[in-house]
């Protein structure tokens, strides 16, 4: 079993929808995440990172935390075509490396 | 802005070559990373540094080294390119708040 599990996808969704990628973990002792974007043929960029249950928000993604249940999630409002990318999640096990998900392919259709 | 550099962005080289890929930072960063990742596939730790003079292999084993003389900088050596070695090859570093990793915009090696 990996430590961080991500469905490869693709997740296609019409533009304005709501695009919901999610994201299990194994470590208990995972102490913060962080969703990644990453357009084919660049490099990841930051996107969110959470520390705490619940929801942050930052303009039109919210990522959620559930530390219970061991999984995180990212949420894309009103998506666009141009949010169209892999998206990786990452797991902070406390050894001051960052553990990356496979990927989830986002597919925003005009 | 991205405050760290990788060079070159691009490299074509024959079999057997020996070749540095360069990182640099201007953050001031510790913790550095050197990741592996063919198209369309996950990202592969291949090494890791937690400051000068300590450097660690990662996850995936790999025929490459590297180095931490200085803070900044970070090199991966290629001592005998092999067409197996095709790929692309990211930097990252991350800071003393153990927030996410920056990447540089990466290196695509053609082996030849």
């Amino acid at each position: 079993q990996k430590e961080v599990e991500q469905n490869s996808g693709p997740l296609s969704v019409p533009e304005g929808a709501i695009a919901s990628l999610n994201c299990t973990y194994s470590d208990r002792g995972s102490q913060s995440f962080f969703w990644y974007r990453q357009y084919s043929g660049k490099s990841p960029e930051l996107i969110m990172f959470i520390y705490s249950n619940g929801d942050k928000e930052d303009g039109r993604f919210t990522a959620q935390l559930n530390k219970a249940s061991q999984y995180v999630s990212l949420l894309i409002r009103d998506s666009q075509p141009s949010d169209s990318a892999t998206y990786l999640c990452a797991g902070n096990t406390g050894f001051q490396k960052l553990v990356f998900g496979t990927g989830t392919r986002l597919l925003v259709s005009p | 802005e991205a405050d760290i550099y990788q060079t070159p962005r691009y490299l074509v080289i024959g079999t057997g070559k020996k070749i540095t890929l360069e990182c640099s930072q201007t953050m001031g960063h510790d913790k550095m990373y050197w990741y592996q990742q063919d198209p369309g596939m996950e990202l592969h730790l291949i090494h890791y540094s937690y400051g000068v003079n300590s450097t660690e292999k990662g996850d995936l084993s790999s025929e490459s080294t590297v180095s931490r003389i200085r803070t900044e900088h970070f090199p991966l050596t290629l001592e005998s390119a092999r067409p197996s070695h095709t790929s692309q090859y990211l930097c990252a570093s991350r800071d003393n708040f153990n927030y996410g990793y920056t990447f540089g915009s990466g290196t695509r090696l053609t082996v030849v």
